[in-house]
């Protein structure tokens, strides 16, 4: 298995641009999950779909932010208009959820460096 | 509310000597807990859980954690460290009640084996 897959592994873009960031799930696997990793902030969550479906947005920080999940092998987070504070990995992790509570590991992807000047 | 504190930011061991990677939780009945390991520009790796039975898990890489539900800890624990290990070492939980929600992670512990 190829695992989780992300593009591009590194951007860097100017303030007020407008960034999509890919992700492309482990086949078979459920949930899906955007993470973004600063220094300052460690590893917080911005939204998770399962089936396709947003489950939980609470985590993304303004309406510059937005995800998709247009099916099972495929989700895009876009940032429109960039900012300097954007800067940071984001990740995408997938997981298969059982029926009920899951107990499954996450498998993350290499992550990408954003960088906004 | 689940939550985890890893209370140290870094933690230096030499080579060859035995490593620990603290981790405390919190969380409404019996806890489900990871542990992850990120390597420097990589995404995060999953080294091992718990979830039921014995409350030491054995898990990749010769690393092993120690489930202690009077003290809610699941420190991180390796006999004899290698210069290989040096990374980031991210602990996280869910409750068994929290139906499908998603992994609460600790700020994470920066650990550096010194040759």
């Amino acid at each position: 298995d190829a695992g989780v897959i992300q593009s591009p592994r590194h951007e860097v873009t100017e303030m007020g641009q407008e960034v999509t960031l890919r992700c492309k799930p482990i086949s078979g696997h459920d949930y899906l999950f955007w993470y973004r990793q600063t220094m300052m902030r460690g590893l917080e969550l911005l939204i998770y779909f399962n089936n396709n479906v947003p489950i939980d947005d609470s985590g993304m920080p303004e309406d510059r932010f937005s995800a998709k999940m247009p099916n099972a092998s495929f989700s895009t987070l876009k940032i429109q208009p960039s900012e300097p504070r954007d800067s940071a990995v984001y990740f995408c992790a997938s997981l298969v959820g059982t029926s009920g509570t899951n107990t499954g590991e996450l498998f993350f992807g290499e992550g990408s460096r954003l960088t906004v000047l | 509310a689940q939550s985890v504190a890893q209370p140290e930011d870094q933690v230096n061991v030499a080579e060859g000597n035995p490593l620990t990677v603290k981790c405390t939780y919190s969380v409404s009945g019996n806890p489900y807990l990871f542990w992850y390991v990120q390597y420097p520009n990589r995404g995060l790796q999953f080294l091992l859980k718990y979830i039921t039975g014995d409350n030491l898990v054995k898990g990749s890489y010769g690393f092993e954690a120690e489930f202690n539900k009077s003290q809610t800890s699941f420190h991180l624990k390796k006999p004899s460290a290698l210069v290989s290990d040096s990374a980031l070492y991210f602990c996280a939980v869910r409750g068994p009640l929290s139906g499908n929600t998603p992994l609460v992670f600790g700020k994470g512990t920066r650990l550096s084996v010194i040759a």
